[in-house]
């Protein structure tokens, strides 16, 4: 079935570092990449989105690439801020199902001032 | 943006009972709506999905007897735990999708809800 893999599964950084998250995905079908970001006891926000048709996205200090080749696609958080500290998840959506989003195990990010 | 709320943020409830969770869209129509589940430190786990007008899609290992879901309208679905027991607590969040547009494929999520079956 389909699986989206996340990696690391914590990350710990010095504020003004950046961030790499990475996400690997099974379904050669997906085409649509949500990176969401959860603060504990509240809901995951979408925080940027990527589609199968763009290699690259970036908004402010955030910014995903894609490779579909590879099946991977990655989130990037350049001069992070304590705020930024949370569970980060990446997900992938397939053609079946509903569409429906397969989410990663998520990644703990903590940025320390 | 679109706003999804849930309905009761946090429930107790005695072991047997049933209690019923609500999502709503609050600024737009969502013909498909999800349920998910998290455990502590966990992910999302993906429950069903929810069809307005049509039966519930269930995940591999989700009892549809357990967890009932209605999509009544295209602004509302309702997830009822029925026969509650200890090992249904849990973080229950909703997403809904917004309809509008082709290739909308956006999901916002419900505050979630708290669920401590005593």
């Amino acid at each position: 079935g389909e699986n989206v893999e996340q990696h690391p599964s914590t990350l710990s950084v010095q504020e003004g570092d950046s961030a790499v998250i990475k996400c690997t995905y099974s379904d050669s079908a997906s085409n649509y990449f949500p990176w969401y970001k959860q603060e504990l006891g509240k809901r995951p926000q979408l925080i940027i989105d990527i589609r199968s048709n763009v290699g690259e996205k970036k908004d402010q200090r955030i910014a995903v690439t894609l490779n579909k080749t590879a099946k991977h696609f990655s989130l990037h958080i350049t001069e992070t801020q304590p705020e930024d500290s949370a569970v980060y998840f990446c997900a992938a959506r397939g053609l079946r199902g509903y569409n429906k989003l397969i989410f990663g195990a998520g990644t703990r990010l903590a940025v320390h001032p | 943006g679109a706003v999804v709320s849930q309905h009761p943020s946090r429930v107790i409830c005695k072991s047997g009972t049933s209690v019923k969770i609500e999502c709503r869209s609050l600024d737009f129509q969502a013909t498909t709506m999800f349920w998910y589940r998290q455990f502590p430190k966990q992910s999302l786990m993906l429950m069903a999905t929810s069809n307005e007008g049509s039966k519930a899609t269930y995940e591999q290992g989700v009892e549809k007897d357990k967890f009932l879901i209605n999509h009544a309208s295209l602004t509302l679905s309702t997830l009822t735990v029925t026969s509650a027991h200890p090992e249904d607590s849990s973080f229950y969040i909703c997403s809904a999708r917004d309809r509008a547009g082709l290739g909308q494929e956006t999901q916002y999520f419900g505050p979630g809800t708290r669920l401590l079956v005593l």
